[in-house]
């Protein structure tokens, strides 16, 4: 089956910072990788997902970018507000979750 | 409509009790799973249901049984579990059991087994 790889396991910034979490995968057959995040004693919301035809895509403040070849993803939060502080899962095909990344902004 | 609604939202029950959580989505979506999370850990998939239809057992132990009466509808029968098994479950669904659409998720039923 496959596994995701996550990194860091926590991140701290300040305000206005960036902020930039890794995930690998290994099944070379996955093809959508998506980001989520939750917020403490709430649901997984998506943020942000990625294809496997595209390299980069941005949102704004929030960017993921895709290595095929590498097989890795990384999310990218620009400008950081406290208000992104909150645990950040990346996925891979079938929807299996790497570890998370507990972001804290400091204000 | 563009949520994923279970109930109930908290669910204290005993090692010898027989409960059910529910799902419930009117997307049109034709895909739905049920996760486990613990604290401070991921979601971990449970069970995926495609067109109605159980593609997806992660070896889920039996005391754990879900049943998918219609394509809006999913169900988690809970039977003689242990108190390892308290966690948030969480229900989602999708567009379509594919590898290319992300999920929508339901606020999760906070189980306690005592």
């Amino acid at each position: 089956g496959e596994n995701v790889e996550q990194h860091p396991s926590t991140l701290s910034v300040q305000e206005g910072d960036s902020a930039v979490i890794k995930c690998t995968y290994s099944d070379s057959a996955s093809n959508y990788f998506p980001w989520y995040k939750q917020e403490l004693g709430k649901r997984p919301q998506l943020i942000i997902d990625i294809r496997s035809n595209v390299g980069e895509k941005k949102d704004q403040r929030i960017a993921v970018t895709l290595n095929k070849t590498a097989k890795h993803f990384s999310l990218h939060i620009t400008e950081t507000q406290p208000e992104d502080s909150a645990v950040y899962f990346c996925a891979a095909t079938w929807m299996r979750f790497g570890a998370g990344t507990r972001l804290t902004v400091k204000p | 409509d563009t949520e994923v609604t279970q109930t109930p939202k908290h669910l204290v029950m005993g090692m010898t009790n027989k409960k059910s959580l529910k799902c419930e989505q009117h997307m049109g979506h034709r895909a739905m799973y049920w996760y486990k999370q613990k604290a401070k850990k991921p979601p971990e998939l449970m069970f995926v249901y495609s067109y109605e239809k159980l593609s997806i057992n992660e070896s889920v132990p039996s005391r754990f049984s879900p049943e998918c009466p219609n394509s809006s509808l999913l169900n988690l029968h809970l039977h003689a579990l242990q108190p390892e098994d308290s966690a948030l479950y969480l229900c989602a669904s999708s567009q379509v059991s594919s590898l290319n659409n992300g999920y929508t998720f339901g606020s999760g039923t906070r189980l306690t087994v005592v």
